[in-house]
């Protein structure tokens, strides 16, 4: 069974960058096929896809947020990262990862604040 | 960018039929933005319920079927039960990215 794991700072100060990790067990990422999913949702707002990366490394983003977004994968640890720089409080959110698009992490809040 | 537009909210009777639709700025709707269809309840991660129109997960409720209709991506409940109230969100693939639509909450009455 599939399972995705979430961690990083909860809080981030703005103009910083946000880097979050997702672990995934249950399968190992570089012999799956599959493409690996971040997600976020604002609180009390809707989902928005941030990007994907592939296991060869290559990538999709966001065209809303590629100019700030980095994603990618590390299939010696079996997990794969997000970066999000110059962070504003419109950055605030519940932050998922996925495999494609399930299973879901948990998800993880992360605060951008002084 | 793509806008994805759903329904902002439904009521249902429990017993009843309910369709909620996901629609592109883009134009019609067609198999190629392989519609995917998430159910999420307060506080929980969403959960995938239809991917690619209309295939479902194997732990998909019968209930649920996707569609397309009208020139848009559908998700049909056949028979609400009380525990089908949560928001619902679509995902679309529109021109080389995914897009999702600002969900539909429903609520069984």
């Amino acid at each position: 069974q599939v399972q995705l794991q979430e961690s990083g700072p909860g809080l981030v100060k703005p103009s910083q960058t946000l880097s979050l990790t997702c672990a995934v067990s249950g399968v190992s990422i570089s012999r799956d096929t599959s493409y690996w999913s971040w997600i976020r949702q604002p609180p009390g707002k809707g989902l928005e896809w941030i990007g994907l990366v592939y296991t060869s490394g290559g990538t999709n983003y966001n065209p809303s947020l590629k100019s700030r977004v980095t994603i990618s994968i590390d299939t010696s640890n079996n997990q794969f990262s997000l970066d999000l720089t110059s962070v504003t409080a419109a950055d605030t959110a519940v932050y998922y990862c996925a495999k494609e698009f399930h299973p879901w992490g948990q998800g993880t809040l992360v605060t951008v604040s002084s | 960018q793509t806008v994805v537009t759903q329904e902002p909210s439904l009521t249902v009777s429990p017993g009843e039929t309910v369709t909620l639709t996901c629609a592109s700025s883009t134009g019609a709707v067609t198999s190629g933005y392989y519609p995917n269809w998430f159910q999420q309840e307060p506080g929980q991660a969403p959960r995938a319920l239809i991917y690619s129109t209309i295939y479902k997960h194997s732990w998909t409720p019968a209930r649920f079927s996707g569609s397309l209709l009208g020139g848009k991506a559908a998700l049909t409940l056949s028979g609400v039960q009380p525990e089908d109230e949560a928001e619902y969100y679509c995902l679309l693939y529109c021109g080389g990215s995914w897009v999702f639509g600002g969900g539909t909450k429903l609520t069984v009455l």
